[in-house]
């Protein structure tokens, strides 16, 4: 199946800083692109959907200004937390697709990131 | 709006067996089904497709089926392994939506 890269695999930031996670569909090219956020133990929850180049779709209750999505091309979904704190910890799933003869959303490996 | 459940949530058997995974869905209006795979801090692992004129789909061991008009899809794991363990998603994409509604997982045991 197709190969969906996220960056970094984790990342630890202090209260308040900037957090950039990439999104990298590696063997085709995706018009959109879904950004999830895990709680331990549960399901997926969408948080976006990410159009290339055009404005995010955010879903109902996720902060558009927290959560920044920038889809500059067929292969790159940057999701950026601003100002992050404690409760944005969280780990954060990307997803490609459908890829146009498989139909199948592929998705990345997550990004584990913890606020102190 | 668009509901998907999966019993149950967790399921443990020995190793050999062959089990059942169920997901039931509100909305019938599906364009198709899709089963997936997450080991524990990892991102899923797509194992099947079903689109919905299509009732069933095989691959090596893993077998699922797709009733739309009642609202279900069962994973069946023929001879199951240790290293079929892991939390098993089913996600529903709805006609004129690109999206996945996700059920809540089963969490799969496989006892050796």
């Amino acid at each position: 199946g197709a190969v969906v890269s996220q960056h970094p695999s984790w990342v630890i930031c202090k209260s308040g800083t900037s957090v950039k996670i990439e999104c990298r569909s590696l063997d085709f090219q995706a018009t959109t692109m879904f950004w999830y956020r895990q709680f331990p133990k549960q399901s997926l929850m969408l948080m976006a959907t990410s159009n290339e180049g055009s404005k995010a779709t955010y879903e109902q209750g996720v902060e558009k200004d927290k959560f920044l999505i920038n889809h500059a091309s067929l292969t790159l979904s940057t999701l950026t937390v601003t100002s992050a704190h404690p409760e944005d910890s969280s780990f954060y799933i990307c997803s490609a697709g459908p890829e146009y003869l498989t139909d199948t959303q592929y998705f990345g490996p997550g990004t584990r990131l913890t606020v102190l | 709006k668009q509901e998907v459940t999966q019993i149950p949530a967790a399921l443990s058997v020995p190793e050999g067996e062959n089990l059942v995974l169920n997901c039931s869905f509100t909305d019938s209006a599906i364009y198709n089904l899709q089963w997936f795979r997450q080991d524990p801090g990892k991102g899923l692992t797509s194992l099947l497709l079903i689109q919905s004129s299509q009732r069933e789909q095989t691959s090596g061991r893993l077998n699922a089926s797709l009733d739309k008009s009642s609202g279900r899809s069962t994973l069946y794991i023929a001879a199951s392994q240790p290293g079929d363990s892991a939390t098993y998603l089913c996600a529903v994409r709805n006609f004129g939506n690109e999206k996945l509604t996700f059920g809540t997982g089963t969490r799969l045991t496989i006892i050796p």
